[in-house]
């Protein structure tokens, strides 16, 4: 049973513009989250997927964020017109159903915006 | 409001030592679950362990060992005859039962010497 993966790694970027994440959760894994964690930080939600459906989104998660998960499968993140606020690693996480589950960790994407 | 606090930003031990990382949570649910994880250099977060808040007992892994109070709303880790491999930093984390995100703390750099 292989892991979340996570693709790219790191990505650079200039500013403005758009960027795309792709996460793969475990499969059978009906829960898929992204998290954001800057330098010193601890990750900070962005939003959640249960199965096809976004059921939360994070007041972090401004216009320029899109995230996808068309098939209830793997999961998409976009950023548009990056701003070099946005540097950060990404992350995304997957679990069975809820809250009580936990969750398991992709190793990220890196973002750095010059 | 949900809040996880880790005071301690850093700590040093030379191999062998014991080390106690504290954590401190706030939240108003009755039914909500304790993680903690641990983020080594490559990145990824690994998890070490959940509790819910009906399970006070405390546990042990190996040299690993996880004190649970509610009285002082606490969840601190402690890593027995520490070795260079526990070198991360480690997050604790509160998720509540009506909500789906992990609210993590600051966490704390442990680096271990030899």
């Amino acid at each position: 049973d292989t892991g979340v993966s996570q693709d790219p790694r790191h990505k650079i970027t200039k500013r403005g513009q758009n960027v795309t994440f792709r996460c793969d959760p475990i499969s059978e894994h009906n829960r898929l989250y992204w998290y954001r964690q800057t330098l010193g930080q601890g990750p900070e939600f962005l939003t959640y997927f249960q199965n096809e459906a976004q059921l939360e989104k994070s007041r972090l998660l401004s216009d320029r964020f899109s995230a996808e998960r068309p098939k209830g499968s793997f999961s998409t993140l976009e950023i548009q017109r990056t701003e070099q606020g946005d540097s950060a690693m990404y992350l995304c996480a997957s679990s069975l159903f809820d809250s009580a589950d936990i969750q398991y960790f992709g190793a990220g994407t890196r973002l750095s915006v010059l | 409001a949900q809040k996880v606090t880790q005071a301690q930003t850093e700590i040093s031990v030379v191999e062998k030592e014991d080390v106690t990382l504290d954590c401190v949570y706030e939240t108003r649910d009755t039914t909500y679950y304790l993680f903690w994880y641990k983020q080594p250099p490559s990145g990824e977060l690994v998890f070490l362990i959940r509790r819910n808040s009906f399970d006070e007992q405390n546990e042990i892994s190996g040299r690993y060992s996880w004190n649970f109070q509610k009285s002082t709303s606490s969840f601190n880790f402690t890593i027995t005859a520490s070795q260079v491999v526990d070198s991360a930093v480690y997050f604790c984390a509160l998720s509540e039962d009506n909500t789906d995100k992990l609210i993590f703390g600051t966490g704390t750099r442990l680096q271990v010497f030899p």
